[in-house]
């Protein structure tokens, strides 16, 4: 499977308790991107990385959050001291970006975390 | 104003109906559009990317109106598949993607 995936796929943990998730985007992708969505919206992007750089953080993402690329190559995304409003489907994806055009985003099935 | 915005509908159309979506953006140096379709509890799927020029592939057509700043998907002769959530997607000021919140479509028999 050449796909974009995710670990775990669900997640419940107790308000206050850290939680990391992990995501292996496609390999020829060059941009990581992390994205949060409840019920009724769209995904709200939370912060990108072009190989190991982070590029971005989303004001959404408190200091609470922190994301990592070691190597460019897999992701992690981990929340610390997790409160009942951080109960979402967390969402990766990857994407090349050539030539200054986007070709559009690979989403991974998610990770939906519920917290308690 | 929001960034990107969508009717969240629902639309429920009859097998065979042909129906129509828009999708509002604010940046008006924007330059990728996108539109992805999303089923109940999946992950969003790639459907369209969206030209200057239009894009059709089979029963579905994106069109871009710069001047108006909306993107539209046209769906033709919709089948029961059809039935899920459209997610415009749209890219602002950077390179990331700011999406809409969806509009749900359900097409009945």
């Amino acid at each position: 499977d050449t796909g974009v995936s995710q670990d775990p796929r669900h997640k419940i943990t107790k308000r206050g308790q850290n939680v990391t998730f992990r995501c292996d985007p496609i390999s020829e992708h060059n941009r990581l991107y992390w994205y949060r969505q409840t019920l009724g919206q769209g995904p709200e992007f939370l912060t990108y990385f072009q190989n190991e750089a982070q590029l971005e953080k989303s004001r959404l993402l408190s200091d609470r959050f922190s994301a990592e690329r070691p190597k460019g190559s897999f992701s992690t995304l981990e929340i610390q001291r997790t409160e009942q409003g951080d109960s979402a489907m967390y969402l990766c994806a990857s994407s090349l970006l050539g030539r200054g055009r986007n070709y559009g985003y690979t989403f991974g099935s998610g990770t939906r975390l519920t917290v308690v | 104003r929001k960034e990107v915005e969508q009717d969240p509908g629902p639309f429920n159309v009859p097998e065979g109906a042909t129906v129509a979506f828009n999708c509002t953006y604010s940046n008006s140096a924007s330059q990728s559009f996108f539109w992805y379709r999303q089923d109940c509890r999946k992950e969003p799927k790639l459907l369209m990317s969206v030209y200057s020029s239009g894009n059709e592939d089979g029963r579905f057509t994106a069109q871009l109106n710069r001047a108006s700043q909306y993107i539209s998907l046209l769906i033709r002769d919709s089948k029961l598949s059809d039935s899920a959530t459209y997610l415009c997607a749209v890219n602002m000021y950077t390179d990331k993607l700011i999406f809409g919140t969806g509009t749900r479509l359900q097409v009945f028999p």
